[in-house]
């Protein structure tokens, strides 16, 4: 089992629609959360992340994290075709030495359609 | 704003040839990584490393080999490509004082 489940997809969405992504994961010693995510051709960018448990907002973008679940979400509000990229989960059990390598999901391909 | 540089962004190398990708980060960042990154397989990790002159193979290390005699650079070096090398390589840092990584933008590689 991989320590990091994500849904590929692909996930299509109308414009103005709340989209909802997911990662589940395995190994409880993950505290850091966290989303990326990569334009067609691009590096992945960092979007959010977050301690432990609980909920984090930056405009219209959304990270939960529900440890006792093993489960994180990220929501966007008024999705926008802009959105349209490919979004990863990461984790990390800490933020340095040899456990501050990250595990990745395979990511989710969405697209926001006008 | 951090910036994690490579040196190519296409690069087209022939079976056998010895492969050298190079990544710079400006941000003082103490661990670099090696990525690619295949359709359907996501992200893995090749190597990575914590300090200068170390380094500690990945989940897929085999084929490759890596350098770091600066603390801003980190190289990846395909001592003999071969076609199933042929992907997207990404290399990122992180500050061990912050969460997460920083990417660069990439080098497709394609070896025939």
């Amino acid at each position: 089992q991989k320590e990091v489940e994500q849904d590929p997809g692909p996930l299509s969405v109308p414009e103005g629609a709340i989209v909802s992504l997911n990662c589940t994961y395995s190994n409880s010693a993950f505290q850091y959360f966290m989303w990326y995510r990569q334009y067609s051709r691009k590096g992945p960018e960092l979007l959010m992340y977050t301690y432990s448990s609980g909920n984090k907002e930056d405009g219209r973008f959304t990270a939960q994290v529900d440890k006792s679940s093993k489960y994180i979400s990220l929501f966007i509000r008024d999705s926008q075709p802009s959105d349209s990229a490919t979004y990863l989960c990461a984790m990390s059990a800490n933020r340095g030495s040899t456990l501050g390598r990250l595990y990745f999901g395979r990511g989710t391909q969405l697209t926001v359609w006008p | 704003d951090v910036k994690v540089t490579q040196s190519s962004r296409y690069l087209v190398k022939r079976t056998g040839e010895k492969v050298f990708l190079e990544c710079v980060q400006d941000m003082d960042h103490e661990n670099m990584f090696w990525y690619r990154q295949d359709p359907g397989l996501g992200l893995r990790l090749i190597y990575f490393s914590y300090d200068v002159k170390m380094k500690e193979k990945g989940d897929i290390p085999e084929g490759y080999s890596v350098s770091r005699e600066k603390k801003e650079r980190f190289s990846l070096i395909l001592e003999s490509a071969s076609t199933n090398q042929t992907s997207m390589y990404l290399c990122a840092s992180s500050s061990s004082r912050l969460a997460g990584g920083y990417f660069g933008p990439g080098t497709r590689l394609t070896v025939t």
